[in-house]
């Protein structure tokens, strides 16, 4: 298998204040990440593609401006959260793909904003 | 568009008991099909796949049969055990990348 790693597993913050999770590839290259959420009760669902070196290409719905993605290298794709508020608060998880193919995930980090 | 309905927990059974998870789709195509396990503190694990009709995943004891007549990729194990409570997802995917899931169900097993 392959090894992906979610920083932090959980985090507290106060409404209007923004939040980095990072999502690292530990002994493999990815050229391209996925960002998912999940609420209460319902789905993971896809928020985001993170390309290397490119813009993330966002789901329909999701605001690109309050979440923030950056994949400046082949290991490390953040997701930060701008100016969150309480209904941000959410799980969310990251993938990273192996040899364009095969996606290993994080362990997910559970935000909760109040 | 796709989807996965997955059957809602929490599951609660006795070590040694019989497990199934339900777990249907809609589709457009013939995408894979999968089941992937989190255990606490880790992340989402692939547990099984299946590509194609008839299919049928395995590992760890766990079996999954990929039904296209019924859309449904139901989760079995014969005898759990207290080492496979987790959360489990089932997902579909075209790509093998991007995936769509389910709600998850949690599974505890009691001794």
């Amino acid at each position: 298998g392959a090894v992906v790693s979610q920083h932090p597993s959980w985090v507290i913050c106060k409404s209007g204040t923004s939040v980095k999770i990072e999502c690292r590839s530990l002994d493999f290259q990815a050229t391209t990440m996925f960002w998912y959420r999940q609420f209460p009760k319902q789905s993971l669902m896809l928020m985001a593609t993170s390309n290397e070196g490119s813009k993330a290409t966002y789901e329909q719905g999701v605001e690109k401006d309050k979440f923030l993605i950056n994949h400046a290298s082949l290991t490390l794709s953040t997701l930060t959260v701008t100016s969150a508020h309480p209904e941000d608060s959410s799980f969310y998880i990251c993938s990273a793909l192996k040899g364009g193919t095969e996606a290993f995930f994080g362990q997910g980090t559970r935000l909760t904003v109040v | 568009g796709d989807s996965v309905t997955q059957m809602e927990g929490p599951v609660t059974l006795s070590e040694e008991a019989f497990l199934t998870i339900n777990c249907t789709y809609t589709a457009t195509g013939y995408p894979s099909l999968f089941w992937y396990v989190q255990y606490p503190g880790e992340g989402l694990q692939l547990l099984l796949k299946a590509t194609k009709a008839d299919d049928k995943g395995s590992n760890k004891g766990f079996e999954a049969t990929y039904r296209k007549e019924t859309t449904s990729f139901h989760l079995e194990k014969g005898s759990v055990q207290v080492s496979d409570s987790a959360v489990y997802f089932c997902a579909l995917s075209h790509t093998g990348n991007q995936f769509y899931f389910g709600t998850g169900t949690s599974l505890t097993v009691i001794p």
